[in-house]
């Protein structure tokens, strides 16, 4: 079993639309979860990080969290063709340190259409 | 210069090189990482370091060494690379404080193995 599981897409949606990326991690004591952002050749961008259960927002950007179920998500409303790229969900269980072992999904390749 | 640096962009070299990838980061942080990006496969961690202190070696061949000299700077020697070695090399860097954990990452250098 893959520790952070995406599915890789294509998801395509029309602008102005809300696009849900989903993500799922095995490990339980996972502690610090985020959401980055990569432009075909270009490096990830940090979007959102989220550590409590719920949902945390900025901007058109929400991110989701349940422990319980294991499973993060990213909701993009007003989706625009600028948002179209790969989007990385990415665990990290080392909490308490400076440091910790970031663990990628393979990521969901977005695509906003006119 | 901000945020995390690399250079060169782009390399090209023959399996008898030796060359070397270059990071800086000018955020203050004490945890810098190299990471291997290849073609349909998710964000491979390759070494970590905090405060200079090698602290993850995720069972890298010996073809790359790391240095780090200091906690702003960050290398990657690279001697006799096959070409399955072609990839997007990213660093990254992260530091204590919110939000916790979180890697920034520089711009990578997207390196080709003749």
């Amino acid at each position: 079993q893959k520790e952070v599981e995406q599915n890789s897409g294509p998801l395509s949606v029309p602008e102005g639309a809300i696009a849900s990326l989903n993500c799922t991690y095995s490990d339980r004591g996972s502690q610090s979860f985020f959401w980055y952002r990569q432009y075909s050749g270009k490096s990830p961008e940090l979007i959102m990080f989220i550590y409590s259960n719920g949902d945390k927002e900025d901007g058109r950007f929400t991110a989701q969290l349940n422990k319980a179920s294991q499973y993060v998500s990213l909701l993009i409303r007003d989706s625009q063709p600028s948002d179209s790229a790969t989007y990385l969900c990415a665990v990290i269980t080392a909490g308490g340190t400076s440091y910790g072992k970031l663990t990628f999904g393979q990521g969901t390749i977005l695509t906003v259409h006119p | 210069e901000t945020g995390v640096t690399q250079t060169p962009r782009h390399l090209v070299m023959g399996m008898t090189n030796k060359k070397s990838l270059k990071c800086e980061q000018h955020l203050g942080h004490n945890a810098m990482y190299w990471y291997k990006q290849s073609a349909k496969k998710p964000l491979e961690l390759m070494f970590v370091y905090n405060f200079k202190e090698q602290t993850e070696n995720n069972s890298v061949p010996s073809r790359f060494s790391p240095e780090c000299p200091n906690s702003s700077h960050l290398f990657l020697h690279l001697h006799t690379l096959q070409p399955e070695d072609s990839a997007l090399y990213l660093c990254a860097s992260s530091g204590q404080g919110a939000p916790r954990d979180t890697q920034y990452f520089g711009p990578g250098t997207r390196l080709t193995v003749l």
